[in-house]
């Protein structure tokens, strides 16, 4: 089983709508929780992080997590082109210091 | 600006030569890593230092090095390269002990011919 997965994709949504990415941990003692957005052939830049059970909200996107059934959330409300990226999905345990990704799901919206 | 920042931004070289990866970061932290993505763009860590001291080595084979010489500089030297290592290297850094995000360089994009 992988540390961290998420669907590959790709994911396709038209623009406007609601992006929903998903991911998916092994490690229960993981304690940070990170969305990143890597455009192509740039590197990877931070959009989110969430540490604690339930949704938190900027401006467009609003992650989800519940620790229980180890589950990250993303999603992105009224999806714009410029949203088209890969998503990296990243996981830290409480005093590691390895941030471990996952595969990333790559999305586009769709004009 | 503040940044991290990697050299060079393209690498290309054949097969058994042996070349090297810059970073420095003026971003203050004391953590530095290097990742390997691949083409299916998955960032696999390959080395983290602390404070120039060696944290994680994750199974990479010893062709690649990592040299620390501050705590502000990660550098990346690969021996004897083979095909499979053509990939894109970051370059991160972030501060130990919070449970902060890690930011990244640009990237190098290795191509071994």
């Amino acid at each position: 089983q992988k540390e961290v997965e998420q669907n590959s994709g790709p994911l396709s949504v038209p623009e406007g709508a609601i992006a929903s990415l998903n991911c998916t941990y092994s490690d229960r003692g993981s304690q940070s929780f990170f969305w990143y957005r890597q455009y192509s052939g740039k590197s990877p830049e931070l959009i989110m992080s969430i540490y604690s059970n339930g949704d938190k909200e900027d401006g467009r996107f609003t992650a989800q997590l519940n620790k229980a059934s180890q589950y990250v959330s993303l999603l992105i409300r009224d999806s714009q082109p410029s949203d088209s990226a890969t998503y990296l999905c990243a996981v830290k345990r409480q005093g590691a210091q390895k941030l471990v990704f996952g595969q990333g799901t790559r999305l586009t919206i769709n004009p | 600006d503040t940044a991290v920042s990697q050299t060079p931004k393209y690498l290309v070289t054949q097969m058994g030569n042996d070349k090297s990866i810059k970073c420095e970061q003026n971003l203050g932290h004391d953590t530095m890593y290097w990742y390997k993505q691949d083409s299916k763009k998955f960032l696999k860590i390959m080395f983290s230092y602390n404070n120039k001291e060696l944290i994680i080595n994750e199974t990479v084979p010893n062709r690649f090095s990592p040299k620390s010489p501050d705590k502000a500089h990660l550098n990346l030297h690969i021996n004897s390269l083979e095909l499979g290592d053509s990939a894109v290297y970051f370059c991160a850094s972030r501060t130990q002990g919070a449970d902060t995000e890690a930011f990244f360089g640009q990237g190098t994009r290795l191509t071994v011919v």
